[in-house]
């Protein structure tokens, strides 16, 4: 298995621009998150799927924050607009029973 | 959000050095994991805990599921220095596979 697969490794962008994140779970895990880690606030949890819904999104920040999982295999992370207190390291993980992350997409936002 | 007391913050140590960090929180979990980060990566799980008072080990590598189900600790023994990066503890309550993560243990090991 090749592991969470995140696109694109690094997006440098103006404020302002939309900004899609993209994520590819592990074949049968049924759980996806999205997690934000910053130098201030550590790891955060955005948000959570299961079996493509969402459960948990009380860890968005803001309505320019949205995340979809349109089928068990392709999740997004959309900002929209995008700020330059957005710029983080974004982390998507998967789980069956263990979490296991991407390498993350490391946004900076000028 | 929530987030989980880690200590110490960072540490410099001297190869073969015994490290030992730990966890704590006002909450109860059902289980304690321990991830490293290397730079440029996502964390990688080391050891998970699913038992109070469980003690598991892996290589050089000891954690401790707390009694109190609060708290958590890991130590490497023998530092090498592939062992530096970033440590970091998670804790899990509930029916949902939902992990808050602690702050973080910076290791930097000396050769």
């Amino acid at each position: 298995d090749a592991g969470v697969i995140q696109s694109p490794r690094h997006e440098v962008t103006e404020m302002g621009q939309e900004v899609t994140l993209r994520c590819k779970p592990i074949s049968g895990h049924d759980y996806l998150f999205w997690y934000r880690q910053t130098m201030m606030r550590g790891l955060e949890l955005l948000i959570y799927f299961n079996n493509n819904v969402p459960i948990d999104d009380s860890g968005m920040p803001e309505d320019r924050f949205s995340a979809k999982m349109p089928n068990a295999s392709f999740s997004t992370l959309k900002i929209q607009p995008s700020e330059p207190r957005d710029s983080a390291v974004y982390f998507c993980a998967s789980s069956r029973t263990v979490l296991t992350f991407g390498a993350g997409s490391r946004l900076t936002v000028l | 959000g929530q987030q989980l007391n880690q200590s110490p913050q960072s540490m410099f140590i001297q190869e073969g050095e015994d490290v030992s960090m730990n966890c704590t929180s006002s909450s109860i979990f059902n289980t304690w994991l321990w991830y490293k980060q290397d730079p440029g990566e996502g964390p990688v799980l080391l050891i998970a805990l699913y038992k109070a008072g469980e003690l598991t080990s892996n290589g050089r590598l000891t954690a401790q599921f707390g009694i109190t189900r609060k708290d958590s600790f890991l130590n490497i023994s023998a530092s090498i220095p592939s062992d530096v990066g970033i440590y970091f503890c998670a804790g899990q309550s509930g029916a949902t596979n939902k992990l808050i993560f602690g702050t973080g243990t910076l290791l930097a090991v000396q050769p």
